[in-house]
């Protein structure tokens, strides 16, 4: 079955650090540019990062630039977001959603990972 | 500017045409994607590039572009497509990518 799965959310005092998996299966993880976006309580979609096929290009919101750095591992089918210097501002539901070159459309999503800042 | 605005709120009667539009300088050059989100899942593709529908959407939906607004129409909708909609592209440089802020339909 093709799909991303999440993994690591929680709860995190402020200040804190939280890295998030997500698991590929189903298709050629390695050729598909990767992106996380979260979505606020009650809040709109919001770009967090993304990553090229190949991990040249990487590239971060305004809002986690600095803060948050994403990574990749073809050879195990994962992506990842290391959340470092957590603010209650990026309590969210965070997804990993791929990104087709060709369509230039976000055409996967996982189901989400809840992130909760808060002391 | 790398906005992309769309109405907060739209609703439509069952089986009428409406139309979701999304507006920002960014679309002068690319194309906008279309997702549809239910309460609690996650967000679904539903058009993306001039006007193209991934496998098993409905052909009620159908998107168009003009200069810095991209539309998303559905004809004939039906009440499960009660769903909060969001539009997305990249920005000019094309690295970074931005979100509309949503737009909550209301199937009347």
């Amino acid at each position: 079955e093709v799909q991303l799965v999440e993994s690591g959310g929680g709860l995190v005092k402020p200040g804190g650090s939280l890295r998030l998996s997500c698991a590929a299966s189903g298709f050629i993880f390695s050729i598909y540019r990767m992106n996380w976006v979260r979505q606020a309580p009650g809040k709109g979609l919001e770009w967090v990062s993304s990553i090229s096929s190949d991990s040249t290009y990487i590239y971060y919101a305004d809002a986690v630039q600095g803060r948050f750095t994403i990574s990749r591992d073809d050879a195990k089918n994962s992506l990842f977001l290391q959340m470092n210097s957590l603010r209650a501002e990026d309590t969210a539901v965070y997804y990993c959603a791929r990104e087709d070159y060709v369509r230039g459309a976000f055409d996967l999503w996982g189901q989400g990972k809840m992130v909760t800042i808060s002391s | 500017s790398s906005e992309l605005t769309q109405d907060p709120a739209v609703s439509v009667a069952l089986g009428q045409t409406v139309r979701i539009t999304c507006q920002g300088d960014t679309l002068r050059g690319s194309y906008a994607s279309w997702y549809r989100q239910k309460p609690g899942q996650a967000p679904l593709l539903v058009i993306y590039g001039r006007n193209n529908r991934p496998s098993g959407i409905p052909d009620r939906f159908s998107g168009s572009s003009s200069g810095d607004t991209a539309s998303l129409t559905i004809t004939g909708a039906q009440a499960e497509d009660e769903a909060d909609f969001y539009c997305n592209s990249r920005d000019s440089s094309g690295n970074l990518v931005v979100f509309g802020g949503g737009t909550r339909l209301t199937v009347l």
